[in-house]
């Protein structure tokens, strides 16, 4: 069965611009998180989507936002981008919410902010 | 809050070695632990699990115990591949108030014929 699509998977985007990430969860997968991946931070938890509902959320400020749709596919968006959000952005899908089976992660989009 | 912490790396090991990273965690209530693993260029791949203490994950030849006495997950291989050169991360999920995955730092592993 596919896995979890992340398009775009590379993005080059400018100071100030936003940007819109989507992610398309394994077929019967409802919940969908998202972390961000640095060099210096690791990996950070974003947000949680389930039921077209944001259940929990991390420490990022109000410029990173994200919702999910009643296919359960969801977008990230990020506006007035600065140099440090540039990582990679990883979408994670699992069955359910609070789901501690574990989270099947896809490919990630790798944004550079310039 | 919860927290996980690995081995410093990198680690570079000869093909056939044998393989330890060692993970321990603190955490509220009782976490799953997870080892996932990082190709170059990858997402995060799911490389074993356990739910509760005293379970032992495996996959591929890989093999981590839960032991909660000692609040640790580390990772083993019997006999590394060139293959296995990767990211390693150790992980868990705690019900208790967080509801999301906490990473350890990495540790990269390079294995050389």
């Amino acid at each position: 069965k596919a896995g979890v699509t992340q398009t775009p998977r590379y993005l080059i985007k400018t100071r100030g611009q936003q940007v819109t990430l989507s992610c398309s969860p394994i077929s019967g997968h409802r919940s969908v998180s998202w972390y961000q991946q640095t060099p210096g931070q690791g990996l950070q938890f974003l947000f949680e989507y389930f039921s077209e509902t944001q259940r929990n959320k991390g420490n990022f400020p109000g410029r990173f936002s994200g919702r999910q749709f009643s296919n359960s596919r969801s977008e990230m968006n990020v506006s007035t981008l600065e140099l440090g959000d540039s990582a990679l952005y990883l979408c994670a899908s699992s069955r359910t919410y609070r789901d501690n089976e574990g989270y099947t992660f896809g490919s990630g989009t790798r944004l550079t902010v310039v | 809050g919860n927290s996980v912490t690995q081995m410093e790396g990198p680690v570079t090991l000869s093909e056939e070695a044998f393989l330890t990273i060692n993970c321990t965690y603190t955490a509220t209530g009782y976490p799953s632990l997870f080892w996932y693993v990082q190709y170059p260029g990858e997402g995060l791949q799911l490389l074993l699990k356990a739910t509760k203490a005293d379970d032992k994950g495996s996959n591929k030849g890989f093999e981590a115990t839960y032991r909660k006495e000692t609040t640790s997950f580390h990772l083993e291989k019997g006999s590394v591949q060139v293959s296995d050169s990767a990211v390693y991360f150790c992980a868990l999920y705690s019900g208790a108030g967080s509801y999301q995955l906490t990473f350890g730092k990495g540790t990269k592993l390079s294995v050389i014929p």
